[in-house]
């Protein structure tokens, strides 16, 4: 009940094109949704997040799309550049649980090609 | 203005010998965690610590012992290294009081046991 399952494991997007990455999750009581970008060789970085009492929030070109019935969010990334290639991990947390932490999916790793 | 800072970035061990790998940050989070990264599997939490003087176990702390005796640092031992611990290591901390804010992630030790 605590993990989070990300998909795809990998993405290959035209530069321009639209990059979609889906997280599901099990335990209802989660309330904040974050989304990490990581290059390589540098530590995850937060991008954008949301919490379970809206259905969209939009930074940029980065949307977080959030289905609080079907347990599921999404990241979407219009106009993908090259610049956006990297690894994208999406995560679910608990306040006031007592677990004081994040739940991380396995990782996304975008590549935008030129 | 440095954040989360990790020492050391590179390390390779023998099987069998001892470590310890650093975290700092200037940022006065009371909230700070040990992340081990491999592929395939994202970030699972090894240790975390939610104040001065305590620590906790997360999902894979077998063969880690952590202290946070000051608020700033975070130190991750290995008392045994094992080749199943070679691995990219990330730090991490929260602001005071709340889970579901921004972590900040330090730039990783990648860890070599041989």
């Amino acid at each position: 009940q605590q993990q989070v399952k990300q998909s795809p494991q990998s993405l290959i997007v035209q530069k321009g094109g639209i990059s979609i990455i889906n997280c599901a999750y099990e335990n209802t009581a989660f309330d904040y949704f974050p989304w990490y970008q990581q290059f390589p060789g540098k530590g995850p970085a937060l991008l954008i997040a949301i919490r379970p009492d809206v259905s969209e929030k939009k930074e940029g070109r980065f949307t977080i799309s959030f289905n609080k019935s079907a347990k599921q969010f999404s990241l979407h990334i219009m106009d993908s550049q090259p610049g956006d290639s990297a690894t994208y991990f999406c995560a679910a947390s608990i306040e006031g649980s007592g677990t004081y932490k994040y739940i991380f999916g396995t990782g996304t790793r975008l590549k935008v090609l030129a | 203005n440095a954040g989360v800072t990790q020492t050391p970035k590179f390390r390779v061990l023998k099987t069998g010998q001892s470590m310890t790998l650093l975290c700092a940050q200037d940022m006065n989070h009371e909230y700070m965690y040990w992340y081990r990264q491999d592929p395939g599997m994202g970030l699972r939490l090894i240790h975390y610590s939610v104040g001065e003087g305590t620590t906790a176990k997360g999902e894979v702390p077998d063969g880690y012992n952590v202290s946070r005796l000051k608020k700033q640092n975070f130190l991750l031992g290995l008392e045994s290294a094992a080749p199943s611990q070679t691995s990219v290591y990330f730090c991490a901390s929260n602001p005071q009081g709340s889970v579901n804010t921004e972590a900040f992630f330090g730039q990783g030790t990648r860890l070599t046991v041989v």
